[in-house]
């Protein structure tokens, strides 16, 4: 009940498209979910995060959909550039930032 | 600001040794927590410490272990290694209280048991 799942494990998208991660959860009790990009030799950076009292969040060409009564949320990655080829991370916790439960991740390639 | 710093960034073991990691907290931060992230695999979350207490483990044997010292920097602990343990070990910061949901993560440490 612990798990989130993440999906695809790796996305290729073209340059100006949009990137699209999935992750579904099973426990209730998670009330914060926020989105890692991790670079190779880098540690995770948060890009975004919300709460499941709103249905999306937007922050510049990053949006977060939040669907409570399937439990799934997901990323959408607006004009993708090269430079977001990444990992990244989905995650969830019943505590804010503290015992993050993470997805296993998807490694996105943004084609020039 | 330095961002959280961790040391050192690899280092290879012999099955059945000890290690320890380190790590100092980003300026302001007095809580630490510790994640293992397996080669291809997402994090998964070790223990936390607060004020030099631990306040929260996840599912690891106690041969994991750590500290926190007064000016907030940590260390992992890991005794007999075992080969599963290979992986990279990531330190996480961030202020204390319930709101603070920034967590800052460093570099990590990446240990390999042979």
């Amino acid at each position: 009940q612990q798990q989130v799942k993440q999906s695809p494990q790796s996305l290729i998208v073209q340059k100006g498209g949009i990137s699209i991660i999935n992750c579904a959860y099973e426990n209730t009790a998670f009330d914060y979910f926020p989105w890692y990009q991790q670079f190779p030799g880098k540690g995770p950076a948060l890009l975004i995060a919300i709460r499941p009292d709103v249905s999306e969040k937007k922050e510049g060409r990053f949006t977060i959909s939040f669907n409570k009564s399937a439990k799934q949320f997901s990323l959408h990655i607006m004009d993708s550039q090269p430079g977001d080829s990444a990992t990244y991370f989905c995650a969830a916790s019943n505590q804010g930032a503290q015992k993050l439960v993470f997805g296993q991740g998807t490694r996105l390639t943004i084609n020039p | 600001e330095t961002g959280v710093t961790q040391s050192p960034t690899h280092l290879i073991k012999t099955r059945g040794q000890q290690v320890t990691l380190r790590c100092s907290s980003q300026s302001g931060h007095n809580t630490v927590s510790w994640y293992q992230q397996a080669l291809g695999q997402g994090p998964q979350f070790i223990f936390q410490y607060y004020r030099e207490e631990e306040n929260g483990r996840g599912n690891f044997p106690p041969r994991f272990s750590g500290l926190q010292f007064p000016n907030y920097s940590s260390e992992l602990n890991v005794n007999a290694l075992e080969l599963d343990d290979s992986a990279l070990y990531l330190c996480a910061s961030r202020e204390g209280g319930f709101g603070a949901n920034v967590l800052t993560f460093g570099a990590g440490s990446r240990l390999t048991v042979l």
